[in-house]
């Protein structure tokens, strides 16, 4: 059945380093993904997505390229901010079907 | 345009209780979804509605969970009785139609659920 698999956390960065948080699905056909993000005590936010191969998605600073090859869908930011601070998930649907999470990857800024 | 609402924001029951949990989705959204996140794991889907139908409700625990969505709009979600493992955060969302999961669909914050 069609999955997500992504990196374990907690990742703990220092403010303005690299981030790149590890996605991989299996799926029959083109799957949509996604990126959401939970800050504490909020819902589900989208924060970005791709619908088709080679896209990129792209929000607030973060891009994930949706690389039908490899399978993946990594999520990347250039230099993180405290703010970032959040559990980030990465997810698939396909057409007409419900969205599929990963198990979630939290992650805390160091100031 | 205003968002998915849910009510309550945080409820205390005692297992072997009943407790029920409000959704009200965006204006026009014909598609809603409820979906229960457990502590350290991903949301998963518990049912999903188009208009008044059940569309998906697979992994919905049927001997104490129920659901209803009359006239299509506001939803109820019920559970009778709880069960300690049934503390998790209890999440509804919406979209247009089913089609539009292929770009997303809008979460409420949620409701967590605390069975003692």
């Amino acid at each position: 059945g069609n999955s997500v698999t992504q990196m374990e956390g907690p990742v703990t960065l220092s403010e303005e380093a690299f981030l790149t948080i590890n996605c991989t699905y299996t799926a029959t056909g083109y799957p949509s993904l996604f990126w959401y993000v939970q800050y504490p005590g909020e819902g589900l936010q989208l924060l970005l997505k791709a619908t088709k191969a080679d896209d990129k998605g792209s929000n607030k600073g973060f891009e994930a390229t949706y690389r039908k090859e490899t399978t993946s869908f990594h999520l990347e930011k250039g230099s993180v901010q405290v703010s970032d601070s959040a559990v980030y998930f990465c997810a698939l649907s396909r057409r007409d079907d419900k969205i599929i999470f990963g198990k979630g990857t939290r992650l805390h800024i160091l100031p | 345009e205003a968002g998915v609402a849910q009510s309550p924001r945080y409820k205390i029951i005692e297992k072997r209780q009943s407790v029920a949990f409000w959704c009200n989705p965006i204006s026009g959204h014909a598609t809603l979804y409820w979906y229960q996140q457990i502590l350290g794991q991903g949301p998963k889907l518990l049912i999903q509605f188009q208009n008044n139908g059940v569309v998906d409700d697979s992994q919905l625990p049927k001997d104490r969970f129920s659901a209803e969505r009359l006239k299509g709009v506001d939803s109820t979600l019920k559970i009778q009785p709880a069960k300690l493992e049934d503390s998790a955060v209890y999440l509804c969302a919406s979209s247009l139609d089913a089609a539009e999961a292929n770009y997303g669909y809008t979460f409420g914050s949620g409701t967590r659920l605390t069975v003692v």
